[in-house]
């Protein structure tokens, strides 16, 4: 079935890159997100990527996707405090007309200062 | 500006206790979902409704049922609440996905629920 994998945690320190990784296994998944989720909130839509696209940019953000090896990436420059969460990949997958997801386990980053 | 809104936001339940989550949107979304959100696992779907007055079963629907009787809810209902089914629920709802377009998910706050 389809299956969406992240790893589970994350540290980096205040300025420097975060990379998060997700495998996925639906090859015909239209699109991919990235959603975060603060402590005792729900989650936030950050950004999404089509899959005929290979990268996506919006400000401190960068997605790759690689469908050849089904991985997708969340790139955030110069990390802030405030970026401590924990960030879900989820796919779209092969649901026809319901918009349904398929989210990964979520990868908790934290960020020391 | 509400979005997606959910009611309670804290329950404790005794083992064997009904009770209903609610749902409610004022963005005029057709699709509704329900998730469960337990440590390590990420989102899993309950159940999940494509349009007024249908509903359909997700990936974990056991120990659950839901009514969409009019657009803007979604109810979610335990019967007889079973310690397993402690978790964080999240309520999801998104335009419909006419022609392959785009329309992301947008969540409510959650409703953590223990059943003791």
């Amino acid at each position: 079935g389809e299956d969406v994998e992240q790893s589970l945690f994350l540290s980096v320190r205040e300025g420097d890159s975060s990379v998060i990784n997700c495998t996925y296994t639906d090859s015909s998944s239209t699109y991919l997100y990235w959603y975060k989720q603060e402590p005792g909130a729900g989650l936030q839509l950050l950004t999404y990527i089509f899959s005929n696209m290979d990268m996506k940019q919006d400000q401190r953000l960068t997605v790759l996707l690689n469908k050849k090896d089904k991985h997708l990436s969340l790139r955030i420059a110069d990390t802030q405090t405030g970026d401590s969460a924990i960030y879900f990949c989820a796919e779209r997958g092969r649901s026809g007309n319901t918009g349904k997801l398929i989210f990964g386990q979520g990868t908790t980053l934290q960020v020391k200062p | 500006n509400a979005g997606v809104t959910q009611t309670p936001k804290f329950r404790v339940l005794k083992t064997g206790q009904s009770m209903t989550l609610l749902c409610a949107q004022d963005m005029n979304h057709e699709y509704m979902y329900w998730y469960r959100q337990d440590p390590g696992m990420g989102l899993r779907l309950i159940h999940y409704s494509v349009g007024e007055g249908t509903t359909a079963k997700g990936e974990v629907p056991d120990g659950y049922n839901v009514s969409r009787l009019k657009k803007q809810n979604f109810l979610l209902g335990l019967e007889s609440a079973a310690p397993s089914q402690t978790s964080v629920y999240f309520c999801a709802s998104s335009y419909s996905q006419a022609g392959g377009s785009n329309q992301p998910q947008h969540f409510g706050d959650g409703t953590r629920l223990s059943i003791l």
